[in-house]
């Protein structure tokens, strides 16, 4: 167990809908990673937040958003969904602020869309 | 941005025999390089790293290499095990700890 908390671990939903994925980082990790992981893609670097501020965007696109919380829990918001945004996302937390810090992920959360 | 290339995409040895997984990365600024060991569905768990001013390190049969001027490091297991079989990922990282990783190597170890 990393200690990084995902949920929901399995979401089914429809084109051009919206949802929410959670994370909870490890206790007093202040970083917070997005990752989507395609099966023809590898891990995919979307957003990385420190201790509430925005870090450093990947390939994000504009229909996702992410934020995270005074608590250091990270929301990433997904809309207008396409069938392309199939994948599963992992959310990874780290706590050192130098180079060099070691990320812990999340058992991730499976998206479908229909 | 950093550019991460890993081979091979899947690899399968016999059990006791060696695995190499090679991967290239564009960003001269790159200074860390961590490798994650993936588990059919579980997330990415770090099994060995190492920093731009080292050129080996190793972990009873792991191991890692690192060649800077030619952007190049690989990963090295010995004498493998049906519990090495996972997916490989490795990965270049900055000063801003920005993480980039290369699309994985499945690796299959045959008893």
């Amino acid at each position: 167990d990393s200690g990084v908390t995902q949920t929901p671990k399995h979401l089914i939903t429809a084109t051009g809908q919206r949802v929410t994925l959670r994370c909870s980082p490890r206790s007093g990790d202040l970083s917070v990673y997005w990752y989507q992981q395609s099966l023809d893609q590898g891990l995919q670097f979307l957003i990385q937040y420190y201790n509430g501020e925005e870090r450093a965007k990947g390939n994000i696109l504009e229909r996702f958003s992410a934020q995270q919380f005074p608590d250091l829990h990270s929301e990433l918001n997904l809309s207008s969904l396409e069938l392309g945004d199939s994948a599963l996302y992992f959310c990874a937390s780290s706590t050192r602020r130098g180079q060099g810090a070691e990320l812990f992920f999340g058992e991730g959360s499976r998206l479908t869309v229909l | 941005g950093e550019n991460v290339e890993q081979h091979p995409s899947t690899l399968s040895v016999q059990e006791g025999d060696s695995a190499v997984i090679k991967c290239t990365y564009s960003d001269s600024a790159s200074n860390y390089f961590p490798w994650y060991k993936q588990e059919l569905g579980k997330g990415p768990q770090l099994i060995i790293d190492i920093r731009s001013n080292v050129g080996e390190k190793k972990d009873q049969r792991i191991a890692v290499t690192l060649n800077k001027t030619a952007k190049h490091f690989s990963l090295h297991i010995t004498e493998t095990q049906p519990e090495d079989s996972a997916v490989y990922f490795c990965a270049a990282s900055n000063t801003g700890n920005q993480f980039y990783f290369g699309t994985g190597t499945s690796l299959t170890v045959i008893p």
